[in-house]
């Protein structure tokens, strides 16, 4: 049963606006959450993360938001670049002690068109 | 330049045959973890070791599929026998695990795409 969920499995956004990638868990035990991005033939890379006790965080053009009452986290990618073209993972974990079991959702697929 | 090593990166073998992947985590990394990426389940989690030892493997079929680290720099993954039901990309991960609150991140390889003929 998947625990994380990514209903969109694409997205299209025009460069320079902005992309909003959506994210749903189940398991409310979650503590820490994740982005990955990922290009073909290459493995995942880590993206921006999240604690639990904290709704929002930020990274340059990246901002994740957490809302825990309703189990779901976006990712906003602004300004969009031709570049940010990957598909996009979340995860969820139970610990943040480190390097721990991720739970990750089937992914998103974000072309930015220029 | 840090990074996480898997061999071979691409592999087609025929049914009932043995397979196996290698994976070099990072130096100083405590925590490997092999995943299986598959169009509908995404990337999910086979098995994960630290310090060498087993953690989880419940996410392995336990038949035909088997996790070993010989050592700290090698990690490896085995089907035997194959079947095309396991043609899939496989990624192994590493990270490292202190067990106080640190940052989360894990590694990528960057995958031994299987094809079963």
């Amino acid at each position: 049963d998947q625990q994380v969920k990514q209903n969109s499995p694409s997205l299209s956004v025009q460069e320079g606006r902005i992309s909003i990638l959506n994210c749903d868990y189940t398991n409310s035990m979650f503590d820490y959450f994740l982005w990955y991005k990922k290009y073909p033939a290459e493995g995942p890379t880590f993206l921006i993360s999240i604690s639990s006790i904290k709704d929002k965080n930020e990274d340059g053009r990246f901002t994740v938001f957490l809302n825990k009452s309703a189990k779901h986290l976006s990712l906003h990618i602004v300004p969009s670049q031709p570049g940010d073209s990957a598909v996009y993972f979340c995860a969820a974990s139970f610990d943040q002690t480190g390097a721990n079991n991720l739970f990750f959702g089937t992914g998103t697929r974000l072309t930015v068109i220029p | 330049d840090a990074r996480v090593t898997q061999t071979p990166r691409h592999k087609v073998t025929e049914m009932g045959q043995e397979v196996t992947m290698r994976c070099q985590p990072i130096l100083g990394h405590n925590t490997v973890f092999w995943y299986r990426q598959t169009m509908m389940q995404g990337l999910e989690l086979l098995a994960y070791f630290r310090n060498r030892a087993p953690l989880d493997d419940s996410g392995m079929p336990k038949d035909r599929f088997s996790a070993e680290m010989p050592d700290a720099t090698l990690a490896t993954l085995k089907i035997q026998p194959s079947e095309p039901r396991d043609s899939a990309v496989y990624f192994c991960a590493s990270g490292s695990n202190s067990g106080i609150v640190a940052y989360n991140e894990q590694f990528f390889g960057p995958g031994t795409r299987l094809t079963v003929l």
